[in-house]
């Protein structure tokens, strides 16, 4: 099972230009979420989807736009990058159960985003 | 509004000894709480959940937390670790459709 697939695993960018971090999921999960993991800080949530077509903001929104057009598709986009979102990226899905609304996340591995 | 504060950012430990890891919780509804572990240069790997039932929760590779309500404490502990325990982990808090984690342990095991 590929699970959840983030690309790419690396990236430089310069300051100002743009770019979009992929993520893919296989399980048919509702929920995706980006999350930025800098150090002391533990992870801190981007952007989430409940379902295909709805986005809300997290606790760091400023800078990315993210859509959900698809069940297995939640892309992030940067549109014009600062050395502030030089981080480490994680793409996670989760399936939900009739009493609660989330049960377990799975993430991706992750990609590591520099920029000078 | 859900949080998490772990208790402590780093904590060292020699092998085969006890270790917990400190997690407290806020929470206005039903609390669903989730132990991760990040080994290096990897992602998240869930360690165990508390959603309802028993306060004590095991989990994979020995470990085993117990949720506490009235000190809104969800502590993760393992008896004797092992070298290979060395990651950073994470407390998380579910609501609504997203989880909200804590800062993170960094457990260092030396021999």
């Amino acid at each position: 099972n590929a699970g959840v697939t983030q690309t790419p695993k690396f990236q430089v960018l310069k300051t100002g230009q743009s770019m979009t971090l992929q993520c893919a999921q296989d399980m048919n999960h509702e929920y995706m979420s980006w999350y930025r993991q800098d150090p002391g800080m533990g992870l801190r949530l981007i952007h989430y989807s409940v379902g295909a077509g709805i986005t809300d903001q997290g606790e760091v929104p400023n800078g990315y736009n993210v859509s959900r057009s698809t069940t297995e598709d939640f892309p992030l986009r940067l549109l014009s990058a600062a050395p502030s979102q030089t981080s480490v990226y994680f793409c996670a899905s989760s399936y939900s159960s009739f009493s609660t609304d989330i049960v377990e996340a799975f993430f991706g591995q992750g990609t590591r985003l520099t920029v000078v | 509004a859900q949080s998490v504060t772990q208790l402590d950012s780093q904590v060292p430990v020699f092998e085969e000894a006890p270790v917990e890891l400190r997690c407290n919780y806020s929470s206005s509804v039903s609390v669903y709480l989730f132990w991760y572990v990040q080994y290096p240069n990897q992602g998240l790997q869930l360690l165990l959940k508390y959603l309802s039932g028993s306060t004590l929760v095991k989990g994979i590779n020995g470990f085993e937390a117990e949720f506490n309500k009235s000190q809104t404490s969800f502590h993760l502990r393992k008896p004797s670790v092992h070298i290979s325990d060395t990651a950073e982990y994470f407390c998380a808090v579910r609501g609504g459709g997203k989880l909200i984690f804590g800062q993170g342990t960094e457990l260092s095991v030396k021999p």
